[in-house]
């Protein structure tokens, strides 16, 4: 599996984007990259997923770089519900294990 | 609501019990799992179930054993355990094995165990 590396907490102000990035150097071609948030005690929600193409949903907008080694998370207008840890994870290209690193706790602030 | 159903949610057990963790899904799904998080930990992924049949075991001590009677259905049966087994027992269900159809995984609440 190709390893992802986040940066271990974040702020961001209410109302205000929030870019989580991610990085995946090693990421092969046929793996696609997730995004599951997990707020305090419960488990975790799926938030968005990509290969290539940027994507955009009801939650978040998922931006893949060209060279598809990194990524970034956006929440275009942070509450404090977004208040979580946000998990970036590249699934395997075969099976079904999805394998978590630590995250990014994000604290969106008032 | 996700659809991932586990009961119960909180569970205090000592060493030499004997208890089950449950999970259901109402989704359709063919495959299910489970993962472990401890405190200030990554989850852990223990079982992976796929149409009743077990295909993942991550090295899980056997005093945890799963069980998968229909797709539907996943139970973590508990047979003396430890301390440091107290944790966040999650359980997750998705359409398919095949990561080329773009599946999402879907967990439910966890289950709290506690090991006196």
């Amino acid at each position: 599996d190709a390893k992802t590396t986040q940066p271990t907490s974040m702020d961001c102000a209410e109302g205000r984007a929030a870019n989580l990035p991610c990085n995946h150097s090693t990421i092969s071609g046929n793996e696609y990259v997730y995004w599951y948030r997990q707020i305090h005690s419960q488990g975790p929600q799926y938030i968005i997923h990509g290969l290539k193409n940027n994507e955009t949903n009801e939650m978040a907008s998922l931006i893949i770089t060209e060279d598809r080694k990194s990524s970034t998370l956006i929440l275009p207008h942070a509450t404090l519900r977004d208040t979580a840890v946000y998990y970036c994870i590249v699934a395997r290209d075969t099976g079904n294990q999805f394998y978590f690193g630590t995250g990014t706790s994000l604290t969106v602030i008032p | 609501e996700t659809g991932v159903t586990q009961t119960p949610r909180h569970l205090v057990m000592g060493m030499t019990n004997k208890k089950s963790l449950k999970c259901e899904q109402h989704l359709g799904h063919n495959a299910m799992y489970w993962y472990k998080q401890s405190a200030k930990k990554p989850l852990e992924l223990m079982f992976v179930y796929n149409f009743k049949e077990q295909t993942e075991n991550n090295s899980v001590p056997s005093r945890f054993s799963p069980e998968c009677p229909n797709s539907s259905h996943l139970f973590l049966h508990l047979h003396t355990l430890q301390p440091e087994d107290s944790a966040l027992y999650l359980c997750a269900s998705s359409q398919s094995t095949n990561r080329e159809l773009k599946d999402t995984i879907y967990f439910g609440e966890g289950s709290w165990l506690t090991v006196v």
